[in-house]
């Protein structure tokens, strides 16, 4: 069964320190969304993106963030300058169309901010 | 604004007991709903959802919820747990207007005792 992937599985940086993380979608989908977990609570809406633009972005996806689909595959969630309270799950997921599509969901990168 | 609150951050069953794990939402408009387990260190899995057909909605693992729109509700059971049925279990709602865009409960934490 297709799936989707997403490296690093963990990753650690210094504050302020620029990230990349990146999701391997379902091949045949359309929209891309990214989703974070800090410890303890719940998994938070950052942005959804299709047809190669951000469809929508919550409060959290500021400034610092942005996403990109640069070879057609991979979907990636850079963050510029990290903070401390980024530390979270952060979760790709895919799906064909909307609404009521299901969204798959990657294992998630864990990202730990020093 | 959509919202989803799940009752109970933890639920105990003994293996073979009924699970039931409750989910109410808030929505303005006819919502989509879902419920996603996760496994430890892995991604989050659809087990079921509801898009406005029927109101019973049965899923993988032997999970089922009902949508119950006089009650704001949508809870998940499963007749006789077992001891893979141990996860956190999150249910989320759509809108159609907000392409796609899931808003999850805290989510729940199911043991099972053998």
């Amino acid at each position: 069964e297709p799936e989707v992937t997403q490296t690093p599985s963990h990753q650690v940086t210094q504050m302020g320190q620029e990230v990349i993380l990146r999701c391997v979608p379902i091949s045949n989908h359309l929209y891309f969304y990214w989703y974070r977990q800090i410890l303890g609570q719940k998994v938070e809406f950052l942005v959804s993106f299709y047809n190669n633009e951000i469809s929508e972005k919550s409060e959290i996806f500021d400034d610092q963030f942005s996403v990109e689909r640069p070879d057609g595959s991979n979907f990636t969630l850079k963050i510029r300058s990290t903070k401390l309270e980024d530390s979270a799950m952060y979760f790709c997921a895919t799906g064909y169309s909307t609404y009521t599509d299901t969204q798959y969901f990657g294992p998630g990168t864990r990202l730990t901010v020093l | 604004a959509q919202s989803v609150t799940q009752l109970g951050s933890h639920v105990s069953v003994s293996e073979g007991a009924l699970v039931l794990l409750r989910c109410n939402y808030s929505s303005s408009v006819p919502p989509y709903l879902f419920w996603y387990v996760q496994y430890p260190n892995q991604g989050l899995q659809l087990l079921l959802k509801y898009t406005s057909a029927a109101t019973l909605v049965k899923g993988i693992n032997g999970f089922e919820a009902e949508f119950k729109k006089s009650e704001t509700s949508f809870h998940l059971t499963k007749p006789s747990a077992h001891m893979s049925d141990a996860a956190e279990y999150f249910c989320a709602v759509t809108e159609g207007n907000q392409g796609g865009k899931l808003i999850f409960g805290q989510g729940t934490e199911l043991s099972v005792k053998p």
